[in-house]
């Protein structure tokens, strides 16, 4: 079953706008984690949030959790072109294997 | 470094026929081992995972089947392929400690069944 859900599904702005992502999940995490996956490729490990922090930060992404709402916010400041591509939320459940499940995606279009 | 590799990239096979998906994994040892699908448009749904020789654990039952016979070689099997099986197929490891459990993909295999 899917446990992120990603929002928007398509997301399209002008470069050098920055674009914001969400994620809702349902049930307790240990983890949460974002990838990026250009078209016809494989996935590509962003960033990782631990349940107990808040926010962090890897140059232009910036990625926010709220353990009490459920839901997560990837930041992508001043987009370029080159930022487009899908990008996916991945949590792991409090007690459970460890292993991922991901979101649907949210499709970014960075228009030049 | 740890490289990923999957083969064939692209894939066309008639309904019916057998299928063999292979992934190897360098530079590490004891991975733990995943096969993902992606329909088109959608996330990915995990099929197996392996944390070890010979130990696979299914997610959705179906008409896939997943094999672990050395350590860092992972494939994916059918006897017969059917329709719904097209979609692009992903491999991933992950260090076996499992706490942090980023995961590193392949670069897929697109695979149609007509």
């Amino acid at each position: 079953s899917q446990q992120g859900e990603e929002d928007p599904q398509a997301l399209s702005i002008q470069e050098g706008e920055n674009a914001t992502m969400n994620c809702s999940y349902k049930t307790s995490i240990n983890n949460l984690q974002w990838y990026r996956q250009n078209s016809g490729r494989g996935l590509v490990h962003l960033i990782l949030i631990r349940s107990n922090e808040r926010e962090k930060h890897s140059g232009r992404l910036r990625v926010t959790l709220d353990t009490s709402k459920k839901s997560s916010s990837l930041l992508i400041t001043a987009s370029r072109a080159a930022d487009t591509a899908s990008y996916f939320c991945a949590t792991d459940e409090s007690g459970g294997s460890y292993i991922p499940t991901f979101g649907r995606g949210t499709s970014l279009i960075v228009h030049p | 470094s740890q490289t990923i590799h999957q083969w064939p990239a692209t894939l066309v096979q008639p309904v019916g026929s057998p299928l063999s998906l292979e992934c190897t994994v360098e530079g590490t040892s004891n991975p733990n081992l995943y096969w993902y699908r992606q329909a088109a448009g959608r996330g990915l749904q995990l099929l197996f995972y392996s944390v070890g020789i010979g130990q696979i654990s299914s997610e959705v039952p179906q008409n896939l089947s997943a094999s672990r016979p050395q350590d860092r070689q992972f494939i994916l099997s059918s006897k017969k392929l059917l329709l719904s099986d097209s979609g692009f197929y992903l491999c991933a490891w992950s260090v076996s400690s499992g706490l942090y459990n980023e995961q590193f993909f392949g670069p897929g295999t697109r695979l149609t069944v007509l």
